[in-house]
């Protein structure tokens, strides 16, 4: 039973325009969000992270807001780049579990192009 | 420079045949993780370890052993009995008292011929 869910498995955009990636999760006890950027072969590395306090977080050109009744976070990527080709992966995991279980859906395949 | 590295990267094995795949970080992370990579299955957890001579299966643990004797290693051992071990693997680990994010190795290819 997948817990967190990226229903799109790609996206293609034009440089210069913005980039949404949609995260779903049904689990209610996840209160912390991240998401990740991997490259074919390598790992993933950390983007940028957000709080069930908080509903919106900001870094640089990246973008994350969490709605918590509709179980749902997205990430803008506002411009997008030809660097940002990649696949993205949403994570999620609940801080009351000691064991620091966390949770990713199946990536979003993100193809900028010129 | 602090870092997790997993090793071999790449790793071709005949069916029926155990392989192990080292990971090891010098972060002082207390928890490392191992996760499977199949083309678009996102990542799935194998095993996962908070403390030293202590782990817990994950969602697909059937078919993989892992220990933990010292707090900087988790290696991981496809034996035999997973059905389908040609995959991506990827090692992470945290520090769960800060509730940081997952670190990660670079990943170990596994294919099985």
């Amino acid at each position: 039973d997948q817990q967190v869910k990226q229903n799109s498995p790609s996206l293609s955009v034009q440089e210069g325009r913005i980039s949404i990636l949609n995260c779903d999760y049904t689990n209610s006890m996840f209160d912390y969000f991240l998401w990740y950027k991997k490259y074919p072969a390598e790992g993933p590395t950390f983007l940028i992270s957000i709080s069930s306090i908080k509903d919106k977080n900001e870094d640089g050109r990246f973008t994350v807001f969490l709605n918590k009744s509709a179980k749902h976070l997205s990430l803008h990527i506002v411009p997008s780049q030809p660097g940002d080709s990649a696949v993205y992966f949403c994570a999620a995991r609940a801080t009351t579990d000691s064991w620091g279980k966390f949770q990713f859906g199946a990536g979003t395949q993100v193809v900028v192009t010129p | 420079d602090g870092g997790i590295t997993q090793s071999p990267k790449y790793l071709f094995r005949k069916e029926g045949q155990n392989v192990t795949l080292s990971c090891e970080q010098n972060l002082n992370h207390d928890a490392m993780y191992w996760y499977r990579q199949d083309p678009g299955q996102g990542l799935r957890l194998i095993y996962y370890s908070q403390i030293v001579n202590d782990f817990q299966k994950g969602d697909i643990a059937e078919g993989y052993s892992v220990s933990r004797e010292k707090k900087e290693s988790f290696p991981l051992t496809v034996t035999s009995a997973q059905k389908n071990p040609t995959a991506f693997y990827l090692c992470a680990s945290t520090l769960l008292s800060r509730g940081g994010e997952l670190f990660f190795g670079e990943g170990s290819r596994l294919t099985v011929l």
